[in-house]
């Protein structure tokens, strides 16, 4: 079992749709989750983290975190075609070393957003 | 402040040739990661340091890859006897340590990279 998966993608939504993004992980330790965007042939950039179970909001971004499930989601409302990049979930963990100090990356899922 | 900056952006070598990063991260920032990651994949955790300490580095990773951070600012990646599956872009990434030692919120700042290639 990988450490943290991600759904398969690529995903593709229509302009103005709710993009919906899923992500598992292994280690009941981990404490932290955070959701980074990667526009092709760039590095990931920070879209919001949530560490408490339940929603987190910040404008058209939404985060869920149900640790008992070890599952984290991410919603896009109102997606755009800007949107359209790979979405990385990350989870703070301590597999393979002795600390929670580093971030384990899924795959990735491509979204894109099509007018 | 500009960000986290790497230096080259891009190099091209021949196999078994030795290279070397450069990450300068936030200047705020102790805690320093290398990152790897290569086409369709996420970013593959290599080594972090907090301030001039490598605290912890990935089990998978070869003997021909060692990081510095020797005055706990800026830090290097070298590679010696590059092989063609060292191919990739290198991440380097800066944080500052959460106050919450269970981890907290680690919130990584990421570099443009550096992109390898070895022919």
């Amino acid at each position: 079992q990988k450490e943290v998966e991600q759904n398969s993608g690529p995903l593709s939504v229509p302009e103005g749709a709710i993009a919906s993004l899923n992500c598992t992980y292994s280690d009941r330790g981990s404490q932290s989750f955070f959701w980074y965007r990667q526009y092709s042939g760039k590095s990931p950039e920070l879209i919001m983290f949530i560490y408490s179970n339940g929603d987190k909001e910040d404008g058209r971004f939404t985060a869920q975190l149900n640790k008992a499930s070890q599952y984290v989601s991410l919603l896009i409302r109102d997606s755009q075609p800007s949107d359209s990049a790979t979405y990385l979930c990350a989870v703070n963990s301590n597999a393979g070393g002795t600390s929670y100090g580093k971030l384990t990356f899924g795959q990735g899922t491509i979204l894109t957003v099509h007018p | 402040d500009t960000g986290v900056s790497q230096n080259p952006r891009h190099k091209i070598t021949k196999r078994g040739q030795n290279v070397t990063f450069r990450c300068d991260p936030i200047s705020e920032h102790n805690r320093l990661y290398w990152y790897r990651q290569t086409l369709g994949q996420g970013p593959e955790f290599l080594t972090y340091f907090q301030n001039e300490a490598q605290l912890e580095k990935s089990r998978l990773l070869s003997d021909r890859f060692s990081a510095e951070r020797p005055k706990g600012s800026f830090s290097t990646l070298e590679i010696q006897r590059t092989e063609q599956g060292d191919s990739a872009m290198y991440l380097c990434a800066s944080s500052l340590r959460p106050r919450d030692p269970s981890g907290g919120a680690n919130v990584l700042t990421f570099g443009a990279g550096s992109r390898l290639t070895v022919l």
